[in-house]
């Protein structure tokens, strides 16, 4: 069983729906991170959560350690927002553990 | 700030050729490390380093070495290159030190490989 994993695998929306991309782990952790993946290729760092919420723009990314649970929201999601989210987990370490990515679609 | 930059951007190796993927970073991060991202896969660490003089090894090391002379660079080499290495390669840089907000990593844009 990975340590990180995320759900679902693929996802096709339609523009303008509310998404929501869920990241479970098994190991204990310092951070959660969410990085996002375009097309072209380029990863960026979206968010990293010890506790709590963070918001940015349309993009909200939540955190329960205790379920070790998190999900990144994207409201009134956009064609622009079609990527692949990856989940990662720091254990305070140098290391990250990743998830295997999020693929998704957003039709206009 | 340049961030974190890689060349080439592609690469085309026939087996058995060598060849030195460049990496480099201008935050004065301390950790810096290699990624191969294949199709299905999630990132997978090659090799990383903590400072300059000290790399480790991480998930995929073999065929692989690195090296770490400066803070700012961190190369990574291919001794003779295989079709099984046919990936994307990502580099990264983070400073993991006193504050959460320090451990946000930075990627450079990836260099695409292909080895006939």
């Amino acid at each position: 069983k990975n340590e990180v994993e995320q759900s679902p695998q693929n996802l096709t929306a339609q523009e303008g729906e509310f998404i929501t991309i869920n990241c479970s782990y098994s190991v204990g952790i310092s951070a959660l991170h969410w990085l996002q993946q375009h097309p072209g290729g380029g990863i960026v760092s979206l968010f990293m959560l010890s506790s709590g919420k963070k918001k940015h723009g349309r993009l909200i990314a939540t955190i329960n350690i205790q379920e070790k649970h998190s999900s990144l929201h994207i409201t009134a999601s956009h064609p622009r927002d079609s990527a692949v989210y990856i989940c990662a987990v720091s254990r305070g370490n140098y290391q990250l553990i990743w998830g295997a990515g999020t693929k998704l679609i957003i039709k206009p | 700030n340049a961030g974190v930059t890689q060349t080439p951007k592609f690469q085309v190796l026939k087996t058995g050729q060598s060849m030195t993927l460049q990496c480099a970073q201008d935050m004065n991060h301390e950790y810096m490390s290699w990624y191969r991202q294949d199709p299905g896969m999630g990132l997978r660490l090659i090799h990383y380093s903590v400072g300059a003089g000290i790399t480790d090894q991480g998930e995929v090391p073999n065929g692989y070495n690195v090296s770490r002379s400066t803070t700012e660079d961190f190369p990574l080499r291919l001794l003779s290159a295989a079709p099984s290495q046919t990936s994307v390669y990502f580099c990264a840089s983070r400073q993991p030190s006193a504050g959460v907000r320090q451990e946000t990593q930075y990627f450079g844009p990836g260099t695409r490989l292909l080895v006939l």
